[in-house]
């Protein structure tokens, strides 16, 4: 079993909807949840940052993480095409200088005009 | 937030040479990462790059097949050696300023093995 399960997709979707991107993980010492995002040729990029359970928002995205179900998602209000990129979930355990991180496979979102 | 310039940007190579990727970062940084990326893969770790110590490799990455540098707090470079099919893939830079868990990435170096 991977540490970190995302479902690949491709996600297609109209503009304006509503976007769910979601993953689950097994370790339950992670305390550090992180949703990046990358363009094609380009490198990852961070969207969001969370640490432990909880909803966090900023603008458009809303991450939200529930550790008793080890479950993270990420939700896109009002997808526009400029979103239609690959979405990696990330996570890492916490407590003391830097901890290696674990990618999910990530998830790649289309939003059509 | 850190800006990290990566080049090659993307390179053919035959089947038994070696490619060297050089990352600069335009401040001073922690810690320096090394990932590769496969399609239908998650991100995978291969090592990190410490300034005046050698690099820490991940299981499954050697320092003969990967050998890395990083001479100063802004540039490290990684070596891919002995080119064979199955490195083919995108390698990405990474680095955390002040040690927090938050990465920064370039845009990456695909590499193609013929």
């Amino acid at each position: 079993q991977k540490e970190v399960e995302q479902d690949p997709g491709p996600l297609s979707v109209p503009e304006g909807a509503i976007v769910s991107l979601n993953c689950t993980y097994s370790n339950s010492a992670f305390q550090y949840f992180m949703w990046y995002r990358q363009y094609s040729r380009k490198g990852p990029e961070l969207l969001m940052y969370t640490y432990s359970s909880g909803n966090k928002e900023d603008g458009r995205f809303t991450a939200q993480v529930d550790k008793s179900s080890k479950y993270i998602s990420l939700f896109i209000r009002d997808s526009q095409p400029s979103d239609s990129a690959t979405y990696l979930c990330a996570m890492s355990e916490g407590s003391g200088g830097y901890q290696k991180v674990t990618f999910g496979t990530g998830t790649k979102l289309q939003v059509i005009p | 937030s850190a800006v990290i310039s990566q080049k090659p940007s993307r390179d053919i190579c035959q089947r038994g040479t070696s490619l060297t990727i050089q990352c600069q970062v335009d401040s001073q940084v922690t810690m320096m990462f090394w990932y590769r990326q496969q399609p239908g893969q998650s991100l995978t770790l291969i090592a990190t790059a410490n300034q005046g110590s050698e690099a820490t490799y991940e299981s499954g990455f050697v320092i003969d097949k990967f050998p890395i540098s990083r001479p100063n707090l802004t540039f490290s470079t990684l070596t891919v050696s002995n080119l064979s099919p199955e490195d083919s893939s995108i390698y990405l830079c990474s680095a955390t300023v002040s040690g927090a868990n938050v990465l920064t990435f370039g845009a990456g170096s695909r590499l193609t093995v013929l």
